[in-house]
């Protein structure tokens, strides 16, 4: 199972661009990466999910490189509600693995 | 359509007695994964059920066990309850299986906030 690394907690102003980086040294073959946000007192949501390269949704980017060893979430312009942790997961969508959500980086968007 | 739901939201329990915690998942998936998230702590995984069976288990002591129903509602039990074992349990649904190439997802529920005293 590959671990995950982020950074702990980050700041940020409103209206910025935030990027929030994981290392996943050993990732395997057919794992995918997989970010999602929490609210305090709330289950995690689903934000975006990649195997390679760029993927881009209505609400953020995930951009990988070619060695995957890390990814890279971005958030455009983010706003006070963007306040939240931010979890990477690294595993095999829907494979008999544990998916370990970790303790995810601590986002505060500043006004 | 409905999401996931658990009940009962709050729970007040003293050391050494037992837990039920509740799970609906969302209609369609068969999949109900249970995490536990201790105050200022990242979730940490529990139970995987699927189809009825445990597919798979945390760091966990036997004293957290579980079950998934024919209906695919889940229920996780707690026995002889410690002080730490106060936080917030959340279930997780997703459909299985997974197919290359589409969006693999778990939807989480609200969570049940389980007091010991």
């Amino acid at each position: 199972l590959a671990k995950t690394t982020q950074p702990i907690s980050m700041d940020s102003y409103e209206g910025q661009e935030v990027n929030i980086t994981c290392s996943h040294n050993n990732i395997a073959t057919n794992d995918y990466i997989t970010w999602y946000q929490q609210f305090p007192s709330q289950g995690p949501r689903f934000i975006i999910q990649g195997y390679k390269t760029k993927v881009t949704n209505e609400v953020a980017s995930l951009f990988i490189p070619a060695d995957r060893k890390s990814s890279t979430l971005s958030l455009p312009r983010v706003s006070l509600s963007d306040t939240a942790v931010y979890y990477c997961l690294v595993g095999e969508p829907g494979g008999y693995q544990k998916v370990t959500f970790g303790t995810g980086t601590k986002l505060q968007v500043i006004p | 359509e409905a999401g996931v739901t658990q009940s009962p939201t709050h729970l007040i329990k003293t050391r050494g007695q037992q837990a039920t915690l509740r799970c609906s998942p969302i209609s369609g998936h068969t999949s109900v994964y249970w995490y536990q998230q201790a105050l200022g702590l990242g979730l940490q995984f529990l139970l995987w059920y699927d189809e009825g069976e445990e597919r798979n288990r945390g760091n966990f002591p036997p004293r957290f066990s579980g079950r998934q129903f024919p209906n695919y509602s889940s229920e996780l039990n707690v026995n002889a309850l410690e002080l730490e074992d106060s936080a917030l349990y959340l279930c997780a649904s997703s459909p299985l299986p997974f197919r290359t190439g589409e969006k693999y997802e778990q939807f989480f529920g609200p969570g049940t906030r389980l007091t010991v005293l």
